[in-house]
């Protein structure tokens, strides 16, 4: 149990385009949603945390209007990187958390690869 | 600026060996420590969540310790098989939040 799947798992894509990246719970209700980003032999930074039918909360020096997220149901949280720049290119990886408590685990997807020529 | 070490980066073992690690984190506020294991192209999957000092925990030949007054944690493998290859990542919570702060992970490769 607890599976959850990232879609697409990598995206190659011009400058100035924008991505979708989608994070699904499978097996459970997640409430609240989750999105990392990790940069080359850095540590998964959190970017945003996301709840079911509200806003996100950024992370300090994210910006919202380039990294749009939206969480419009309990299954699935989308993460839209706006007119990418090679900057961005990055590791995306979600994760997803039943609604216990702030302790719990989170369940992680894949992760999307996404590259900025 | 929350950190969390890991030690070491990287680790070689022969097939047979035990194994462990250390993840060092802020002992003050401290909430609860998470020990993650993640394969190459595959989704971390989740080892241990520990909430209190002196916490040891374990799930087959892998199990965890924590001291939370000191700030640290440790994890261990024992007879380390090939299939524990992965970097080994914890995270650390604070005050009854929901933020992961991440260590940069040790990377295991278990040898024949």
């Amino acid at each position: 149990g607890a599976v959850v799947s990232q879609h697409p798992s990598w995206v190659i894509c011009k400058s100035g385009t924008s991505v979708k990246i989608e994070c699904r719970s499978l097996d459970f209700q997640a409430t609240t949603m989750f999105w990392y980003r990790q940069f080359p032999k850095q540590s998964l930074m959190l970017m945003a945390t996301s709840n079911e039918g509200s806003k996100a909360t950024y992370e300090q020096g994210v910006e919202k209007d380039k990294f749009l997220i939206n969480h419009a149901s309990l299954t699935l949280s989308t993460l839209t990187v706006t007119s990418a720049h090679p900057e961005d290119s990055s590791f995306y990886i979600c994760s997803a958390k039943e609604p216990i408590g702030g302790r719990d685990t989170q369940y992680f997807g894949p992760g999307t690869r996404l590259t900025v020529l | 600026i929350l950190n969390v070490e890991q030690s070491p980066q990287s680790l070689h073992v022969q097939e047979g060996d035990s194994t462990n690690f250390t993840c060092s984190f802020p002992s003050s506020n401290f909430y609860a420590l998470h020990w993650y294991r993640w394969e190459t192209a595959k989704s971390p999957e989740a080892l241990f969540v520990m909430t209190l000092n002196g916490d040891e925990k374990k799930k087959g030949r892998i199990s965890a310790t924590l001291n939370t007054k000191e700030g640290y944690s440790y994890l261990y493998i024992k007879g380390s098989q090939p299939e524990d290859s992965a970097t080994y990542l914890c995270a650390f919570i604070t005050g009854g939040g929901n933020k992961l702060t991440f260590g940069t992970g040790t990377q295991l490769k278990v040898e024949l």
